[in-house]
């Protein structure tokens, strides 16, 4: 069985410019997640998805961030304008229903320029 | 709000020693308890995962942790470690229904192993 993928595995971008990262889940997992680790802090939580619908985005930082999910699919997570402080790791994970262990991507890692 | 704390930044052991990562988390009810490890290059792995009945749970790798609701712990331990254990740890929690169904993390605990 496929694990959740992510890509790009690395985006290295100017600030001001736009950026698209995609995340894969596993097969019949209807639960996916995006969380982010800025650089020194924890791993925080941005927003969580149950098919195609946002269940929970309270920890999305601001509306420059766009969190989409096709069909209940792949999800994509789009920053523009980028700014400094979004370059981090950005994880994306996925589960079969609350309760069940969230299964993680490998991350992408966004430098800001 | 729920929090979990892992007071240890960085812990260094020799190869072949034993090995105990702390935790401790801020909950009202029992949460759902797990570690995931991140080993250098790779994604966030699951170690174990504790949601209810035995407080002593057996994960992966040779990793156990115990649930103490008393002193709202969860420490991840393992008798004997590999060189191959060096990584980075991340104790998180999930709450109830109010806190949604997202991860809470800890701060992560970093593993160096000596030789």
């Amino acid at each position: 069985e496929a694990g959740v993928t992510q890509f790009p595995s690395h985006s290295v971008i100017e600030k001001g410019q736009t950026v698209t990262l995609r995340c894969d889940p596993i097969s019949g997992h209807d639960n996916l997640y995006w969380y982010r680790r800025v650089m020194g802090k924890e791993i925080k939580f941005l927003l969580h998805f149950v098919k195609e619908s946002k269940q929970d985005e309270s920890g999305m930082p601001n509306n420059r961030f766009l969190a989409e999910r096709t069909g209940g699919t792949y999800s994509t997570l789009k920053v523009q304008p980028a700014e400094l402080e979004d370059s981090g790791v950005y994880f994306c994970a996925s589960s079969q229903e609350r309760g069940t262990p969230q299964f993680f991507g490998p991350g992408t890692r966004l430098t800001v320029l | 709000a729920q929090s979990v704390t892992q007071p240890d930044i960085h812990i260094t052991v020799s190869e072949g020693a034993s090995l105990e990562l702390r935790c401790n988390y801020s909950y009202g009810a029992t949460p759902y308890l797990f570690w995931y490890v991140q080993s250098p290059g790779q994604g966030l792995q699951l170690l174990l995962k504790y949601f209810s009945g035995d407080t002593l749970v057996q994960g992966i790798k040779g990793f156990e942790a115990e649930f103490k609701r008393s002193q709202s712990s969860f420490n991840l331990r393992k008798p004997s470690v590999h060189w191959s254990d060096a990584a980075e740890y991340f104790c998180a929690v999930v709450g109830g229904m109010e806190y949604g169904n997202k991860l809470v993390f800890g701060a992560g605990t970093i593993l160096r192993v000596k030789s």
